[in-house]
């Protein structure tokens, strides 16, 4: 079946960029999403990007396509202690009459040093 | 804004008490979502919907049951909860496939249930 992967960790200092890696396996996946979940709370779209995209670029976040590979990250600049979350990658998958199921990778827990 | 609300942030029950956890969700989504998320296992989907009075097992269905009389609601049900069941419980909701942002999907705050 479908399944979506990625580290569990990544610490950097603040100011230095973060870079959080996903693959995938489902190479019929319209959007591919990243969400981001702070301590105590639900998650929440940080940003997506369509599968005929290369790059998708938002402030601060750098979001990078790799179709062939199946691989997606997401690059944080300056990273800040605000920034400190965990990370889900998700891609969507419509099938039948049940469509709206996203796939959701375990999380990267993202910590920010000061 | 869309806006999905859960009855209970921080939940506390006994072992064999029969459980309600409800979700609301005030943008006329069509689909709804139960996740269990626990450490090192990410999101699991429980249960989801796509219509009202229709329901779908997800990956991790057992022990657990759900109702969708209306479009806006959403319970998950514990039978007869078990200690394994303490766990963090997220309910999320999504337009239709085909709209403009496909399968986003808007999450509630969640519920920390825990069962002793």
């Amino acid at each position: 079946g479908e399944d979506v992967e990625q580290s569990l960790f990544l610490s950097v200092r603040e100011g230095d960029s973060s870079v959080i890696n996903c693959t995938y396996t489902d190479s019929s996946s319209t959007y591919l999403y990243w969400y981001k979940q702070e301590p105590g709370a639900g998650l929440q779209l940080l940003t997506y990007i369509f599968s005929n995209m290369d790059m998708k670029q938002d402030q601060r976040l750098t979001v990078l396509l790799n179709k062939k590979d199946k691989h997606l990250s997401l690059r944080i600049a300056d990273t800040q202690t605000g920034d400190s979350a965990i990370y889900f990658c998700a891609e969507g998958t419509p099938f039948g009459g049940s469509q709206g199921n996203l796939i959701f990778g375990k999380g990267t827990k993202l910590s920010v040093k000061p | 804004d869309v806006k999905v609300t859960q009855s209970s942030r921080y939940l506390v029950k006994r072992t064999g008490e029969k459980v309600f956890l409800e979700c609301v969700q005030d943008m006329d989504h069509e689909n709804m979502f139960w996740y269990r998320q626990d450490p090192g296992l990410g999101l699991r989907l429980i249960y989801f919907s796509y219509d009202v009075k229709m329901k779908e097992k997800g990956d991790i269905p057992e022990g657990y049951s759900v109702s969708r009389e209306k479009k806006e609601r959403f319970s998950l049900i514990l039978e007869s909860a078990s200690t394994n069941q303490t766990s963090m419980y997220l309910c999320a909701s999504s337009l239709e496939a085909g709209g403009f942002l496909g399968d986003e999907q808007f999450f509630g705050p969640g519920t920390r249930l825990t069962v002793l």
